[in-house]
């Protein structure tokens, strides 16, 4: 059975510096590889997804991620973080017919 | 293009008492799905349906009933409600893949936090 694992339930990081966010995954085959961020409140938005080809993905809101099959990890990085970043964000793996497995989620704190 | 919309945004239920959450979609996406989402736990897929009539169960599926008798409208529906069906639900859509499945980018709702006492 699919499984996620974000391994960071909660990371602080200052106005300005570089996030980095943690997925594991477990498939049996290539997966389909998605981060949402979900805002205080809100629904989930979509950041970027992978299907294949190149392992480097880019996303809204500058994020990219790197899918790793040889570490079973899909990890989101953004070189510099606004305030407005802080929110929760949640790994996913495609399981089938519009169906998604999610991660617990990491919450991410901005601080000035 | 509304996307996906929810209804009640917030409802407090008492023990035993149903309800049926409401969602649509405007976008003619085949897929519909419910989850519900607790602390600690992401989201949890409940029901799912691919298309009209269509419907199937997910991770978390007991207390909890579906239909799909429109490509736009997926309702839940809590029959007896239970103080561990306390959550937030959330309602998606996406379009089907040729040759993809699992592929499919999903459009959240905003959410209905319930509350069951």
């Amino acid at each position: 059975a699919q499984s996620v694992t974000q391994p960071d339930i909660h990371i602080t990081v200052s106005e300005g510096a570089s996030l980095e966010l943690r997925c594991n995954y477990s498939y049996g085959a290539t997966p389909y590889l998605f981060w949402y961020v979900q805002s205080p409140g809100q629904g989930l938005q979509l950041l970027l997804k992978y299907f294949s080809g190149d392992t480097l993905v880019q996303g809204i809101k500058g994020f990219e991620a790197e899918f790793k099959r040889s570490q079973s990890s899909f990890n989101l990085r953004k070189p510099s973080v606004h305030w407005s970043d802080a929110a929760e964000y949640f790994c996913a793996v495609g399981a089938s017919w519009g169906k998604l497995q999610f991660g617990a989620g990491t919450q991410v704190v901005v601080t000035p | 293009n509304a996307g996906v919309t929810q209804t009640p945004k917030f409802q407090v239920l008492k023990t035993g008492q149903s309800m049926t959450l409401q969602c649509a979609q405007d976008m003619n996406h085949e897929y519909m799905s419910w989850y519900r989402q607790d602390p600690g736990m992401g989201l949890r897929l409940i029901h799912y349906s691919v298309g009209a009539g269509i419907t199937d169960q997910g991770e978390v599926p007991n207390g909890y009933n579906v239909s799909r008798s429109t490509t736009e409208d997926f309702p839940l529906r809590l029959l007896s409600a239970a103080p561990s069906q306390t959550s937030v639900y959330f309602c998606a859509s996406s379009r089907a893949l040729s040759g993809r499945a699992g592929g499919e980018t999903q459009y959240f709702g905003p959410g209905t936090r319930l509350l069951v006492l």
